[in-house]
């Protein structure tokens, strides 16, 4: 079937805005990821979702950042009140299990959405 | 806590030459190794990993890493490489039983003809 699918693909949006970002993963998969990669550096881990909890969101840098997975299939990550520094590629990943860590299944990324805060 | 080093920023080869990027890392507990490759505008492909057992880890478009406990390297080998390979290489490592990876800042390979 279908990748991780990721909406919309590039994102522009003026300093202080709020903005949505979707992701819609490979059907049946439980584990999913949020990553952000600013220009020029490697992903960084955002939150984690087995089904619909979030298990983990340590990585999410201010209270302005939230995830959700309500139903356990499609995720949303929203930025509120934007800020320049929030500019970067938000990536998502999903993979078909949670048990035995990466090792046992491998993750599946998205292309990811292209966020640019003016 | 992991971390991970990847001190080449860019590597530059001519076609068919071959080519290492290296890799670093740290932990205080035991993890699995990966190389993952970026295209332009696109999402990360797992090239190869390493889990445990033979420390010489074959991946897919004819990439292998070695990896080297009492160094902690895990370095990425090509013996040719084609102008298709040029692209962007992000080594990461995760604690083993967990899903999150820590990821280096990453190496773009640049080949010319």
């Amino acid at each position: 079937g279908a990748g991780v699918s990721q909406s919309p693909r590039y994102k522009v949006a003026k300093r202080g805005q709020d903005v949505a970002l979707r992701c819609d993963p490979i059907s049946g998969h439980v584990s999913l990821f949020w990553y952000q990669q600013a220009l020029g550096q490697g992903p960084e881990f955002l939150t984690y979702f087995q089904n619909e909890a979030q298990l983990d969101k340590s990585g999410l840098p201010s209270d302005r950042f939230f995830a959700e997975r309500p139903e356990g299939s499609v995720s949303t990550l929203k930025i509120q009140r934007t800020q320049q520094e929030d500019s970067a590629v938000y990536l998502c990943a999903s993979s078909l299990v949670s048990t035995g860590g990466i090792g046992n299944s491998p993750l599946h990324f998205g292309n990811g959405t292209r966020l640019t805060v003016t | 806590a992991q971390s991970v080093t990847q001190l080449d920023s860019q590597v530059p080869v001519f076609e068919e030459a071959p080519v290492e990027l290296r890799c670093n890392y740290s932990s205080s507990v035991s993890v699995y190794l990966f190389w993952y490759v970026q295209y332009p505008n696109q999402g990360l492909q797992l090239l190869l990993k390493y889990l445990s057992g033979s420390t010489l880890v074959k991946g897919i478009n004819g990439f292998e890493a070695e990896f080297n406990k009492s160094q902690t390297s895990f370095h990425l080998r090509k013996p040719s490489v084609h102008i298709s390979d040029t692209a962007e290489y992000f080594c990461a490592v995760a604690p083993t039983g967990f899903q999150k990876l820590v990821f280096g800042t990453g190496t773009r390979l640049l080949v010319s003809p």
